[in-house]
């Protein structure tokens, strides 16, 4: 079945720039979906199809897709990103919604 | 506005059956693919299954497949998942999930309701 790679953990200082990858074998062939989730609080998707942001979601969220990395990318990070991220994406050779195991973005 | 609310978790024994519901409103719940997603306490998220708008397909994951059915009433707005045989596993947060895209098989998940706790306890 098709697995998902995100680091556990990734820090970043507030202003500065967190990068938040998922892997996957030929990743750039599928549609990558991001969530943040917040303690108690359901996931929100913050990405769809790899750089598409939803309304709401402030510009400083950015996606790309590429090769074998899925890459969220947060810029001037604030306080309030801090949240468990997850990718997602669907796996039609097994007909699974398959996410990745989260990263945890904390903000110094 | 988009709501989903769950309901049905609580405490149950193992072996046990159990029918969670999704009661939605604020859109067009016969246009959109729906899902159930599961999240055990401390752990991340996991996809449990999905059902076509109209109800003709459904998929689901390996770790409940014969277990437990996903199926919808798009005259109650209503999504349910009943889940027989429970096991200590299965124990977590249940939410139910709108696709993102009408009428469009599996994509990403726009909105999600609030979660029902489930607890499998002898």
């Amino acid at each position: 079945s098709y697995v998902l790679t995100q680091p556990p953990s990734v820090s970043v200082a507030p202003g500065k720039t967190a990068r938040i990858t998922c892997g996957g074998n030929n990743i750039e062939n599928k549609g990558v979906h991001w969530y943040h989730q917040k303690p108690g609080q359901a996931p929100v998707v913050v990405m769809y199809y790899d750089n598409d942001r939803p309304s709401g979601i402030p510009e400083r969220f950015s996606g790309s897709n590429s090769g074998n990395t899925a890459t969220l990318t947060i810029s001037r990070v604030e306080a309030g990103d801090e949240a468990d991220y997850y990718c997602q994406v669907w796996d039609s050779s097994s007909d699974h919604v398959v996410f990745g195991a989260g990263t945890k973005l904390t903000v110094l | 506005q988009v709501q989903l609310v769950e309901s049905g978790g609580g405490v149950v024994q193992p072996g046990r059956s159990l029918r969670l519901s999704c009661v939605t409103s604020g859109f067009t719940f016969s246009s959109y693919g729906m899902h159930w997603v599961r999240q055990a306490p401390g752990k991340g998220l996991e996809w449990v299954a999905v059902i076509w708008f109209d109800g003709r397909i459904q998929y689901y994951a390996d770790s409940v497949k014969g277990r437990f059915t996903i199926s919808r009433d798009n005259s109650k707005n209503t999504l349910y998942l009943q889940m027989n045989s429970l096991r200590a596993e299965d124990t977590a947060v249940y939410y139910c999930a709108r696709d993102g895209i009408t009428f469009g098989g599996v994509n990403y998940f726009d909105y999600w309701g609030q979660g029902t706790l489930v607890t499998l306890s002898s």
